[in-house]
């Protein structure tokens, strides 16, 4: 497809179960990033791909989540003994590396709740 | 700590008026700046953009404004219409690789 896409698009989980999110990037685009929202909140900066790169990890709030990402192509963010908190909307981002951040196309999320 | 701030989580304006959308920031060494339209279920769109150089880009409808003094950006709408209702998302990067994002203005048009 020409645009980001992410599946599944809506995960409902018991409290304490892993779940995986995948997103596939527009063909091309090097940068990948990961965000949530949280209800009535902003979109919140998880983690950061470009390249062969080490990610920017730095907004990750807990050990609990890791994101990979296979070459230039998909990316899956993995919650390990999801808690209620978890519950959002988990946005990936992708975009072109001129050297900095450029504009980043989104993908439609996946709804994340956590029972 | 909320390095971009919306303080206005929403906004009704009639059609035809102008709608206009504010934005700041705390971090001096932010230099690009963005906004996002985001409809229901849907991922943000890239709307338009300003780099610090310039105080004001426009396109179209759509005219972002950019005030480095007083660390205040504004997105102005006119003439609005009904289909730019939507939650608008300003974000700023610095020569980094995040962007720092608001938490949005629900914008509603009323015809």
């Amino acid at each position: 497809g020409a645009g980001v896409s992410q599946s599944p698009s809506n995960k409902v989980t018991e409290k304490g179960k892993d779940v995986e999110l995948r997103c596939d990037p527009i063909s091309g685009h090097t940068a990948l990033y990961w965000y949530r929202q949280r209800l009535g909140q902003g979109l919140e900066f998880l983690i950061y791909f470009q390249g062969n790169s080490a990610p920017d990890k730095s907004g990750l709030p807990s050990d609990r989540f890791s994101a990979e990402r296979t070459g230039e192509s998909v990316s899956t963010l993995t919650i390990q003994r999801t808690q209620q908190e978890d519950s959002a909307v988990y946005l990936c981002a992708s975009s072109f590396w001129g050297g900095r951040p450029d504009t980043q196309y989104f993908g439609p999320g996946t709804r994340l709740t956590v029972l | 700590d909320q390095q971009v701030k919306q303080n206005s989580p929403s906004l009704s304006v009639q059609e035809g008026r102008i709608s206009i959308l504010n934005c700041d920031y705390t971090n001096s060494m932010f230099d690009y700046f963005l906004w996002y339209k985001k409809y229901p279920a849907e991922g943000p769109t890239f709307l338009i953009s300003i780099s610090s150089i310039k105080d004001k880009n426009e396109d179209g409808r759509f005219t972002v404004f950019l005030n480095k003094s007083a660390k205040h950006l504004s997105l102005h709408i006119v003439p609005s219409q009904p289909g730019d209702s939507a939650v608008y998302f300003c974000a700023a990067s610095a020569t980094g690789n995040q962007f720092y994002f608001g938490t949005g203005t629900s914008l509603t048009v009323i015809p």
